[in-house]
This record gives structure tokens, sequence and C-alpha cells, in this order.
């Protein structure tokens, strides 16, 4: 398609359940990002992907959450053993040198945890 | 100090008002600026760049005033389908992180 693609739209887990989510990425984008939002939040910066380099983790939360990007393209957030403030909106996005820096938003995986 | 700050709002207006949401931000090496906007349960949408001379786009303004460090957007005679949180986001020169205001809401009343 021709926005940023993520699965599933909405998941409810039980604490305690590891969750992957997904996002696939405008094709030609380089850059992928994740960022969380918890209801009534402002957004929070998760993880960042660019090309072939070292991803910046620095917004990670805890050692539950990791990320992985396969081929440049479709990116992978695992939560493992979820807990209820896990419970928030993971929203995928992606941009290029060619957007004009405009990052590009996915519809998000709403994540419950029960 | 949070890096980029907002007035959560919300602003009430009736249809055909005028109404100004500004931003401010901490780092002076900011280099981009935009305003998406974000309706309920949906995801953010970029709503328009900032450029450094102002930008108009149809009933919507965007200004930006370096020495003061804050971003504003001016919306002029406001329809009921312009309800939503408007979030400020600043990119600093020489990193790729974006970030984002926690938002200013607006109401737009019939």
């Amino acid at each position: 398609g021709a926005g940023v693609s993520q699965s599933p739209s909405n998941k409810v887990t039980e604490k305690g359940k590891d969750v992957e989510l997904r996002c696939d990425p405008i094709s030609g984008h380089t850059a992928l990002y994740w960022y969380r939002q918890s209801l009534g939040q402002g957004l929070e910066f998760l993880i960042y992907f660019q090309g072939n380099s070292a991803p910046d983790k620095s917004g990670l939360p805890s050692d539950r959450f990791s990320a992985e990007r396969t081929g440049g393209s479709v990116s992978t957030l695992t939560i493992q053993r979820t807990q209820q403030e896990d419970s928030a909106v993971y929203l995928c996005a992606s941009s290029s040198s060619f957007s004009g820096n405009t990052i590009y938003f996915g519809e998000g995986s709403w994540l419950t945890v029960v | 100090r949070k890096e980029v700050e907002q007035d959560p709002g919300p602003f009430n207006v009736p249809e055909g008002a005028t109404v100004a949401f500004n931003c401010t931000y901490s780092n002076s090496a900011s280099q981009s600026f935009f305003w998406y906007r974000q309706d309920c349960r949906k995801e953010p949408k970029l709503l328009m760049s900032v450029y450094s001379s102002g930008n108009e786009d149809g009933r919507f303004t965007a200004q930006l005033n370096r020495a003061s460090q804050y971003i504003s957007l001016l919306i002029r005679d406001s329809k009921l389908s312009d309800s939503a949180t408007y979030l400020c986001v600043v990119k600093t020169s020489g990193t790729y992180k974006y970030i984002f205001g926690t938002g200013t809401r607006l109401k737009v009343l019939a």
C-alpha cells in the first residue's frame, strides 16, 4: 500500500504474555520510528532505525521491549511479559530525505493488557 | 522543562472564529518544525510544515519566531471539522529525533 501499515490494529492480551507488533513502512523510506501513546498523553519515542545503521533504542522503557528491522523494511516490536501499564497505542512512522523530513504514521496498534 | 511545550486547552471556539495556538521549544538548535493534527483515537497526520518566513495553507497560517523560540498556528474561519488535537513537532539539526508536544485540543462549537 501507499502508507505505513501496522498489524494487528487491536490486540487484547493477558498480563504476562508476549506480544509482537508489526510495521511495514512506506516503500523506499529508510527511517522507521516506533512511538507509544497512552490514553490522553503525548507521543513517547521508543526506537529509531535508519538504513543498516545500529538502531537508537534509547526510548525503550525496559528490557521487556525489543525491536528489529529485517532487510531494512518491515519492523517488529516485541513486548515480553506484558504488564497493564503497557496498554497504549503503538504508532509506527517512517520518513526519508525525499519526504522533506516529514514523518508519516500508521494507524497504530492498540494494545490492551488485561 | 519540556523540550516542546503546548497549552493543552481545550480551546472552545464558535464556528467562524479565528483561533491561534503557540508552541515553545527549548533547544535553539532546532531546525525543522511541523504542526500535526490528531483526531480522537487516530494517528497524527501532517497538517503543515513551518518555514522560517511563515507559510499559509488555506485557512491555516504557521509562523516561526526563532528569537523567542516559538511557533504558532492560526486557524481562520473555524469549521466544526477542525475539532482535533494539534501537535507541535520539532526536529533538531543533526539528529533524527522528532519531539512532539502533548498537543492542544480544539473544539469548534456550532
